[in-house]
Formats: C-alpha cells, sequence, structure tokens
C-alpha cells in the first residue's frame, strides 16, 4: 500500500539558510503528493502539492520536484526565515480506500533562529 | 472566511463523563474528517464522511462516534472517555474525497484524567 516517510527532526537553522527535508514515498501508480504545514497552536494547512511526476510544487519561497525516479518529493527552501519554524508534513492519499484520506508522514519539526 | 471551526479548543474532562466536540465547516464541502494527533505517532484518522448520512471508521475508532446529519456539522462524540483519549484531535474536510486537498481546523486538546 501506499505510504510516506521523511527524515527525522528536529531541524535547527540559522535564518537565510538553505533548508531541504527529505520526503520518500511508496506508492501504487502515480498519485499526487502533498506538503502541510503546521505553525505552533494551529492546524495544519497545505503548503504545495504535486500532482504527476516531474511536477514542481511551490509556495511562499518552498518548492518540492516529484521525481519518480527516486520516489521522492524533498521540500527546499534557499533562505529560511524565523517564521518558518513550525512541522512540516510530507503526504499522499491512500489508493482504494477510506476515502481516499490522506496518509502523513511523521512530520519534521523545523526550527529557525535569527 | 473560508473555515474549519472546532470547539472546545481545549477541554480537562474526567473518565466516563461523555463529551462531545463540535466541527463546522462553511466551504459546502462534502468530505470530513476527525484526525488525533500524537507524539510519535503521528495523525491517525478516526473516522470520515463522504456525505451526509455518510461515515466510515478509519484507522482508531475504537471509543468514538460521530454522525453527519447536516453537510456542515461533524461532531465528534466520546461517550465514555478514557486517560488514552487525551491527545489533540484535528477536523478537517475537502470538496470531495481523494482530492487530498485538507482544510484544517485549529484543533481540540483534550485531557482525561
Amino acid at each position: 500500500g501506499n505510504s510516506v516517510t521523511q527524515m527525522e527532526g528536529p531541524v535547527t537553522l540559522s535564518e537565510e539558510a538553505f533548508l531541504t527535508i527529505n520526503c520518500t514515498y511508496t506508492a501504487t501508480g502515480y498519485p499526487s503528493l502533498f506538503w502541510y504545514v503546521q505553525y505552533p497552536g494551529e492546524g495544519l494547512q497545505l503548503l504545495l502539492k504535486a500532482t504527476k511526476a516531474d511536477d514542481k510544487g511551490s509556495n511562499k519561497g518552498f518548492e518540492a520536484t516529484y521525481r519518480k525516479e527516486t520516489t521522492s518529493f524533498h521540500l527546499e527552501k534557499g533562505s529560511v526565515q524565523v517564521s518558518d519554524s513550525a512541522v512540516y508534513f510530507c503526504a499522499l492519499p491512500l489508493q482504494g480506500g477510506q476515502g481516499g484520506k490522506l496518509i502523513f508522514g511523521q512530520g519534521t519539526e523545523l526550527s529557525v533562529k535569527p | 472566511e473560508a473555515q474549519v471551526t472546532q470547539n472546545p479548543r481545549y477541554l480537562i474532562t474526567v473518565t466516563g463523563k461523555k463529551l462531545t466536540v463540535t466541527c463546522s465547516q462553511n466551504m459546502n464541502h462534502e468530505y470530513m474528517s476527525w484526525y488525533r494527533q500524537d507524539p510519535g505517532l503521528g495523525l491517525r484518522q478516526i473516522y470520515y464522511s463522504m456525505n451526509v448520512e455518510v461515515t466510515d471508521k478509519g484507522d482508531v475508532p475504537e471509543g468514538y462516534k460521530v454522525s453527519r446529519k447536516e453537510k456542515r456539522n461533524f461532531p465528534l462524540i466520546l461517550e465514555s472517555p478514557s486517560p488514552n483519549q487525551t491527545s489533540l484531535y484535528f477536523c478537517a474536510s475537502s470538496f470531495l474525497a481523494g482530492t487530498g486537498e485538507l482544510f484544517f481546523g485549529e484543533g481540540s486538546r483534550l485531557t482525561v484524567l
């Protein structure tokens, strides 16, 4: 079945550093892939998505490319800010059941220091 | 403003005292779902609903009930809460099931003593 694995945190960076959060997936076919972000004290919100292989999703300076060769969807940002401190979740839909629910990775906590 | 509203946001209760966490969305979404978030276990789906009067179990339904009498509302009911239901709960909705584009509420932190 579909599954997703993302790098463990926490990740601590200085402001303006480059960010990569790794995400790899196992899936039947080529499902859409998602990154969600959870800011402190809030619910998750969709950050970006890609719907097919080689698609690049982008939003708020974050990018992720759907790579079927490496079954990866790594999240990147060229210059992080303190306001990017949050928990980031990679996700993909479950195939064939439970209403196509989203399967989430364990989450990677990012802390950006000034 | 498009939103998913949960209440209460915080609750401390005692074992066995029935409680309901309400969830309401104003986006005319067909699909709604409840998750719980626990350290080390991530997000786990409790129940979901494809449409009005259609609900089904997720991964961890034991000890919970839901109902979907109206499209906008999807309450989570704990008939007899126990300490292992202490958790952070999220309601989420999407236009259709399977789109992956979920809108989440802000969460309800429940403590059962």
